[in-house]
């Protein structure tokens, strides 16, 4: 089945520093959704995103279909947006079922 | 508009007992999913309904889970025997249809001694 993997793992920045986040998919895919996972294990929908650049405030994402990855831009990074980011995968092939990644988890300072 | 409700949001059983979680998607939904996350690992889906019929639940131990989608609204999610391997945080959510944005209920944390 489909793999999909997150760089990186782990994330340690200061507040108001900026980050990119990474997602590599093994397979085509007809959707993509990235999300945030609070410290009280809340997942909350950043983006919507099968392809082309979405903005929402500090956040922005980046989807590239035919290369198989997305990226997860965070600027000026805020202690509330520590947490573990994921994105999910919708498969081209097979069932309609949402592959997630393996997760980065972000942790901002103050 | 109100979200996607579960409950309990945390159980402690022993091993063997049986244990139900229950979540009402958000009104007008028709896809309705139950995933388990194990700790430091993602979501992985258990089954998928639309509306009352099962589209997925190829990863669902089905010897001891089960669930159910009533009227194609509420679902119950059901374990027995309960096993150590099953704690875990149990996520409901659903989406207006199958390849829409998911929206995520708060989950049930389940410990099994």
């Amino acid at each position: 089945g489909i793999q999909v993997e997150q760089s990186p793992p782990d994330l340690i920045l200061q507040e108001g520093a900026n980050s990119t986040l990474r997602c590599n998919f093994s397979d085509s895919v007809n959707n993509l959704q990235w999300f945030h996972q609070n410290p009280w294990g809340q997942l909350i929908n950043l983006f919507y995103i099968p392809s082309g650049t979405k903005q929402n405030g500090r956040l922005s994402a980046t989807t590239v279909a035919t290369e198989r990855y997305s990226l997860l831009y965070i600027s000026s990074s805020q202690t509330t947006d520590s947490g573990v980011y994921f994105c999910a995968v919708l498969p081209t092939s097979g069932t309609y079922k949402y592959i997630f990644g393996t997760g980065t988890r972000l942790k901002v300072l103050a | 508009e109100a979200g996607v409700a579960q409950s309990p949001r945390y159980k402690i059983i022993e091993k063997r007992q049986s244990v139900a979680f229950w979540c009402n998607p958000i009104s007008g939904h028709a896809t309705l999913y139950w995933y388990q996350q194990i700790l430091g690992q993602g979501p992985k889906l258990l089954i998928q309904f639309q509306n009352n019929g099962v589209v997925d639940d190829s990863q669902l131990p089905k010897d001891r889970f089960s669930a159910e989608r009533l009227k194609g609204v509420d679902s119950t999610l059901k374990i027995q025997p309960a096993k150590l391997e099953d704690s875990a945080v149990y996520l409901c959510a659903s989406s207006l249809v199958a390849q829409d944005t998911q929206y995520f209920g708060p989950g049930t944390r389940l410990t099994v001694l």
